[in-house]
């Protein structure tokens, strides 16, 4: 069974600077990663995937993220946080092919500090 | 605009009864899900839909039920046998390895 580990429940992090948002996940085949951002009260927002080629994803927002086989890591990165980058973040996973199950971690709420 | 909508947006409902989320979408996307988040428990898969007339049960399909009968239409019924049913419920159609959120329901039994 596919599963997708996010072990921050919050991290915090100054505005201004870099924030990492940590994931690793488990799939029997070739994973599609996805990162996607939730405001309170709303639905969940796509910022980046990973299927296939270069293994840093660039995405919404100036976010970007690194996908390591070895590692079974998927983690998201910002150079520089912003005050409203402060939200829920949801790593996801899907098995390549013609599999349509997707899978989200438990989600990390970044908060970024002025 | 294109995009997913669900009705309604609040829903309070008494122990014993049945209720109906909507979810529409206009993407012509062939594949819908329907998730649960729970506060510190994420978002949890209760059906998706690969196609109209198919559907496969999720990681917590009891106590729920869906139908797809046309493509734009995914809806989920909460029953009176789902024990813990307050929560929120999110809808979501896939393209291209992408999920479409709509904006949730937030279901509350009295």
């Amino acid at each position: 069974a596919q599963s997708v580990a996010q072990p921050e429940d919050q991290v915090n992090v100054a505005e201004g600077n870099p924030l990492t948002v940590k994931c690793t996940y488990s799939v029997s085949g070739n994973p599609y990663l996805f990162w996607y951002v939730q405001y309170p009260n709303r639905g969940l927002q796509f910022l980046l995937k990973y299927i296939t080629g270069d293994n840093l994803v660039k995405g919404s927002y100036g976010f970007e993220a690194e996908f390591n086989k070895s590692q079974t890591s998927f983690h998201l990165k910002k150079p520089s946080a912003l005050v409203s980058d402060s939200a829920l973040y949801f790593c996801a996973v899907r098995e390549g092919g013609g599999y349509q199950k997707v899978t989200f971690g438990t989600g990390t709420k970044l908060q970024v500090i002025p | 605009d294109g995009g997913i909508t669900q009705s309604p947006k609040y829903l309070f409902r008494k122990e014993g009864q049945n209720v109906t989320l909507s979810c529409e979408q206009n993407l012509n996307h062939d594949a819908m899900y329907w998730y649960r988040q729970d506060p510190g428990q994420g978002l949890r898969l209760i059906y998706y839909s690969q196609i109209v007339n198919d559907f496969q049960k999720g990681d917590i399909a009891e106590g729920y039920s869906v139908s797809r009968e046309k493509k734009e239409s995914f809806p989920l019924t909460v029953t009176s046998a789902q024990k813990n049913p307050t929560a929120f419920y999110l809808c979501a159609s896939l393209e291209t390895g992408e999920l479409f959120f709509g904006e949730g329901s937030r279901l509350t039994v009295l």
